[in-house]
């Protein structure tokens, strides 16, 4: 079985400073990992993924996120907070092969404060 | 590349009337594609995972006669609320994916649900 927990179901940081979301996931097989952000109203945006290849991962936006697998994390960070990153951000995980379903965290909601 | 087309975006009907969502890959070929619900302030509940010509593989809980899915080919599968009532009102999302479970699911832009 596989689940994925995000801490902290709401960030709040200033302009610039760093954002960090919080991933961990639980996996009986090699875990695909991704991060994805929904904007209000709209479908969720791919930001990232982790395939068992280079563990830190950069996606778009200047996110990036390491995986850990003795931590059982995948979390996600951006150095310098924009006010456009104001957004429900998803970590998700999905199983190898034989095992298509993706399972998503509850979401963080990141506020950026002015 | 990889788009996700949803149409509509926002729909209002009345209670008891039946409601057509459909999701189309513009740019690929969807192996499998995923509807997914969700409430306010709340993360995807998935309801079902479609295969081009097979029938859908709902999520436990999720009423098959109610929520009509079908995947008619590679690049449209669409979601039909039957009878829907004002508890069906609901963010429906769907998402389609290229591969196996290591490509990334694109998603549409979902489908505001409104049963008066």
């Amino acid at each position: 079985a596989q689940s994925v927990t995000q801490l902290g179901s709401h960030v709040s940081v200033s302009e610039g400073a760093l954002v960090l979301l919080r991933c961990n996931y639980s996996s009986s097989v090699p875990p695909y990992l991704f991060w994805y952000v929904q904007y209000p109203n709209q479908g969720l945006q791919l930001l990232l993924k982790y395939t068992s290849a280079a563990t830190l991962v950069k996606g778009i936006n200047g996110f990036e996120a390491e995986f850990k697998k003795s931590e059982t994390s995948f979390h996600l960070t951006k150095p310098s907070a924009h006010m456009s990153d104001a957004a429900e951000y998803f970590c998700a995980v999905s199983g190898g092969s034989g095992t298509y379903k993706y399972i998503f965290g509850t979401g963080t909601r990141l506020k950026v404060l002015a | 590349g990889a788009v996700v087309s949803q149409h509509p975006s926002w729909v209002i009907c009345k209670s008891g009337t039946s409601v057509k969502i459909e999701c189309r890959s513009l740019d690929f070929q969807a192996t499998t594609m995923f509807w997914y619900r969700q409430f306010p302030k709340q993360s995807l509940m998935l309801m079902a995972t479609s295969n081009e010509g097979s029938k859908a593989t709902y999520e436990q809980g999720v009423e098959k006669d109610k929520f009509l899915i079908n995947h008619a080919s590679l690049t449209l599968s669409t979601l039909t609320v039957t009878s829907a009532h004002p508890e069906d009102s609901s963010f429906y999302i769907c998402s389609a994916r290229q591969g196996t479970g290591s490509s990334p699911l694109h998603f549409g832009n979902g489908t505001r649900l409104t049963v008066t």
